[in-house]
């Protein structure tokens, strides 16, 4: 079936250095996608989406890159501070539907 | 993020008991989601109401009936559960229509003993 994945399940970063999470899609139909924080004992946190017209959308420190040809999405994180560590989730959806297609989400981690 | 808020936080039940988890949200939305999350595991979802109405129901087994009396209110009951329920619930809303983000509660730690 169509499935939303992961490709590091873990990354552990220096306080200050730049952060790099990626996730591959298979849905060919997705043409939503959004990109959540999960820290422990909270629910998923919206950080930034887009829509498969963009290729790149830029917020406060993050950025989301999408690849319509490989399918691939990725959220880069600007000088990676303690409160960023979490786990990270990209989700997907088809305009026609209501369901988001979450991936199984990569810890991040900044050490001092 | 309080604008979704699930209660209760913590919930433990032996698998007779009958309890319900309730989520208010306070963002204007019309779009309601029930979530399940397991360790190890990508989000499910579970149930969808869009304007009250239930518009999505993903093969959940009867023993857990969600209800939604109106666009702000949404409630799981739950029935006879099995120690496998054991998950953290998140509920979740949005608006209807064109692709609009689903902000989430903090949800409800669900144990069954």
């Amino acid at each position: 079936g169509e499935s939303v994945g992961l490709h590091l399940p873990t990354l552990s970063v220096q306080e200050g250095d730049n952060s790099i999470i990626n996730c591959a899609y298979s849905n060919s139909a997705s043409d939503y996608f959004i990109w959540y924080k999960q820290e422990s004992g909270k629910g998923p946190q919206f950080i930034i989406d887009i829509r498969s017209n963009m290729d790149k959308r830029q917020g406060q420190r993050v950025t989301v890159l999408l690849n319509k040809t490989v399918k691939h999405l990725s959220l880069q994180i600007a000088a990676t501070q303690p409160g960023d560590s979490a786990v990270y989730f990209c989700a997907e959806k088809e305009n026609s539907g209501y369901a988001l297609n979450f991936g199984k989400g990569t810890s991040l981690l900044v050490t001092p | 993020e309080t604008g979704v808020t699930q209660t209760p936080r913590h919930l433990v039940m032996g698998m007779t008991n009958k309890k319900s988890l309730k989520c208010e949200q306070h963002l204007g939305h019309n779009a309601m989601y029930w979530y399940k999350q397991s360790a190890k595991k990508p989000l499910e979802l579970m149930f969808v109401y869009s304007l009250e109405e239930r518009v999505e129901n993903n093969s959940v087994p009867s023993r857990f009936s969600p209800e939604c009396p109106n666009s702000s209110h949404l409630f799981l009951h739950l029935h006879t559960l099995q120690p496998e329920d054991s998950a953290l619930y998140l509920c979740a809303s949005s608006q209807v229509g064109g692709n609009q983000p689903q902000h989430f509660g903090d949800g409800t730690r669900l144990s069954i003993l």
